[in-house]
């Protein structure tokens, strides 16, 4: 079965700065969708970033991008010039190419942005 | 631009009582989910829905919860009796019919609707 790790359950970035939260999986699968998604605390689940795992270029939306290393099976995500607004729980979620399949997450990451 | 809403927001009810939370997925979404988040916790499948079935459904929705699409635009998620475990965040989830053999359909969050159980 597949599954996501994110190991860091908090982190903390000062505002402006630039900020990478972790994130592992394990699958056997070759063909495969990644996500990182935002949980402010309304608690929407809102998509931030996704990664088809058969493109080897490393997703990039405004100041977030990721680091997609398929053979390391690691997901990072890089927020640059963290802003107030990017507070929020963050989930790293895998999901299988097959039509309608589940979404699995991991446990999440809290972060923090310091003024 | 087009959204999933979900009904209530928040959801109060006694242990042992039937709930029924709603959902409107983005409208010409097929595909359907059930997602969800105990306080502090990571989220977590239900269930999913097509073609007026369900198509995969997870350990933890057992014979209490049940799911159905009444008409063209609600998709509904109905827990039977309800246990003080079942307090929850529940996400509703769409996605549109993948095209040709590659799926590339994302999967879109309503906002929640926040059931307590007491």
């Amino acid at each position: 079965a597949q599954t996501v790790t994110q190991s860091q359950p908090e982190m903390s970035v000062q505002e402006a700065e630039t900020v990478t939260l972790s994130c592992t999986y394990d699958t056997s699968e070759s063909d495969y969708y990644l996500f990182w998604y935002k949980q402010p605390p309304s608690r929407q689940m809102i998509l931030v970033i996704r990664q088809e795992a058969y493109k080897q270029q490393n997703a990039t939306e405004n100041r977030f991008s990721v680091n997609f290393q398929k053979a390391a099976k690691s997901f990072s995500l890089k927020i640059s010039d963290s802003q107030l607004g990017d507070a929020a729980m963050y989930f790293c979620a895998y999901r299988s190419n097959v039509r309608d399949d589940k979404i699995i997450f991991g446990k999440g990451t809290r972060l923090h942005i310091l003024p | 631009e087009p959204e999933v809403t979900q009904t209530p927001s928040h959801q109060v009810t006694q242990m042992g009582q039937e709930v029924i939370l709603r959902c409107v997925p983005i409208s010409n979404h097929l595909y359907f989910y059930w997602y969800r988040q105990i306080l502090g916790q990571k989220v977590e499948f239900l269930v999913s829905f097509y073609n007026n079935e369900i198509s995969e459904k997870s350990e933890i929705f057992d014979d209490q919860f049940s799911v159905e699409r009444p008409d063209g635009s609600n998709f509904t998620l109905k827990i039977r009796s309800t246990k003080l475990e079942d307090s929850a965040m529940y996400f509703c989830a769409s996605s549109e019919e993948n095209q040709g053999d590659t799926s590339t359909d994302t999967q879109y969050f309503g906002p929640g609707t926040r059931l307590t159980v007491l």
